[in-house]
């Protein structure tokens, strides 16, 4: 059975542009969540959808933001990039919308802002 | 809040020496919790978890057991090898939906032979 996957591995932007993210879930899952692993900051969570509606928001500015789509895929948009957002950007999913279900995690995708 | 507390890092160990990562949480109610792994360059793997108190994760040779006496998810595994080298994560979940996964902030093991 196919994991989480995420696109692009790397991606590499200059302050101000924006970011697109992209991520897959597992076949039959329907619930997305994404995190951000800064260095020295952890692991913070980020946005979680389901059902095509995002549930839930940690505590990150509005440039941040996504959407899910029909087949449950996700995007993560960031906006006005700023050199702090440098940081590794992991999907998970789970099943239905509980919020409560095991979370499974892709590779990430590594953003660097120059 | 609620919160996880793992013990700081690196922790550098010899082939098939005993393992053991310390996970203490703060939390309302009954979390699950959750032992993930990171391998370099890696995403995140579950590696086991307990959904109450009293249950024992187990999965590769690591167990940890859920003790709410202690709000402790402590890490053992009897004989690491240098594949195990990697940062552990220990995570709780609060059980009532739009909670997110809480971590504490990783502990890095280095298995040499």
């Amino acid at each position: 059975e196919a994991g989480v996957t995420q696109s692009p591995t790397h991606l590499i932007k200059t302050r101000g542009q924006q970011a697109t993210l992209r991520c897959s879930p597992i076949s039959g899952h329907t619930s997305v969540y994404w995190y951000q692993q800064a260095l020295g900051l952890g692991l913070q969570f980020l946005l979680w959808y389901d059902e095509g509606e995002e549930r839930n928001r940690g505590n990150f500015p509005p440039r941040f933001s996504g959407r899910q789509f029909p087949n449950y895929s996700s995007e993560l948009n960031v906006n006005a990039l700023e050199l702090e957002d440098s940081a590794l950007y992991l999907c998970a999913s789970s099943f239905g919308g509980s919020g409560t279900d095991t979370q499974y995690f892709g590779p990430g995708t590594r953003l660097t802002v120059l | 809040g609620d919160s996880v507390t793992q013990m700081e890092g690196p922790v550098t160990l010899s082939e098939e020496a005993f393992l053991t990562i310390n996970c203490t949480y703060t939390a309302t109610g009954y979390p699950s919790l959750f032992w993930y792994v990171q391998y370099p360059g890696e995403g995140l793997q579950l590696l086991l978890k307990a959904t109450k108190a009293d249950d024992k994760g187990s999965n590769k040779g690591f167990e940890a057991t859920y003790r709410k006496e202690t709000t402790s998810f402590h890490l053992e595994k009897g004989s690491v090898q240098v594949s195990d080298s990697a940062v552990y994560f220990c995570a709780l979940m609060a059980n009532q939906a739009g909670t997110a996964l809480i971590f504490g902030k990783g502990t890095t093991l280095s298995v040499s032979s």
